[in-house]
């Protein structure tokens, strides 16, 4: 099945520094999501990602889907301490009834005030 | 987007018994679907809920174990039968809405097996 590989596993950063992960897969996906989830809840999602090469912001996150579908990127700008938490992407081939996630194994962001 | 509230939070159980989780959304959807997250772990899909048919389980996972509901387009449940500790874990729903579906989660439930 599709696996997808998520990087880095874990960031340390002072507040205010710019961070930076990645999703990369196997095999393509025509959505890519990037979800955030704090201790003791569920995902939130944060960005959605449609087309091959689309770039999109929320706030201080940007994201973009890579152009080989097989990869996208996320980035958090001037990190605040409420940016803790496990950022997980997801990817999702769509169509018909495939429209069920696969997880990458998440980044766990701490930050340091 | 869609507001995703679970039933129970947690709950510790007893080996062998079994326990139903409650997944209600606040306006129609689509998609429903069940997830397992482990301890310090991703999430792992255990079926997609379709209303009005069977479940759609993912490799792992049979109707048996964890049989599931969905008697209309806001609300399923999931049951996890014959618990074992093996079975601990944060069992998640989430409804499928928007442009391609794009999922919405529940809070979790917090599933201790003793």
């Amino acid at each position: 099945g599709q696996q997808l590989n998520q990087s880095p596993q874990s960031m340390f950063i002072q507040e205010g520094e710019d961070v930076s992960m990645n999703c990369t897969s196997s095999s393509i996906f025509n959505t890519w999501l990037w979800y955030k989830q704090d201790p003791g809840e569920g995902p939130v999602l944060l960005i959605a990602l449609y087309k091959a090469g689309e770039l999109t912001s929320n706030g201080r996150l940007t994201a973009q889907f890579g152009t080989t579908r097989k990869d996208s990127f996320l980035n958090i700008s001037a990190s605040i301490p409420s940016d803790v938490g496990i950022y997980f992407c997801a990817g999702q081939l769509g169509g018909g009834s495939n429209y069920k996630l696969t997880f990458g194994k998440g980044t766990l962001l701490t930050v340091n005030p | 987007s869609a507001v995703i509230s679970q039933k129970p939070s947690r709950d510790i159980c007893q080996r062998g018994t079994s326990l139903t989780i409650q997944c209600q959304v606040d306006s129609q959807v689509t998609m429903m679907f069940w997830y397992r997250q482990q301890p310090g772990q991703s999430l792992t899909l255990i079926a997609t809920a379709n209303q009005g048919s069977e479940a759609t389980y993912e490799s792992g996972f049979v109707i048996d174990k964890f049989p599931i509901s969905r008697p209309n387009l806001t609300f399923s449940t999931l049951t996890v039968s014959n618990m074992s500790p093996e079975d601990s874990s944060i069992y998640l729903c989430s409804a499928g809405q928007g442009k391609t579906y794009e999922q919405y989660f529940g809070p979790g439930t917090r599933l201790t097996v003793t």
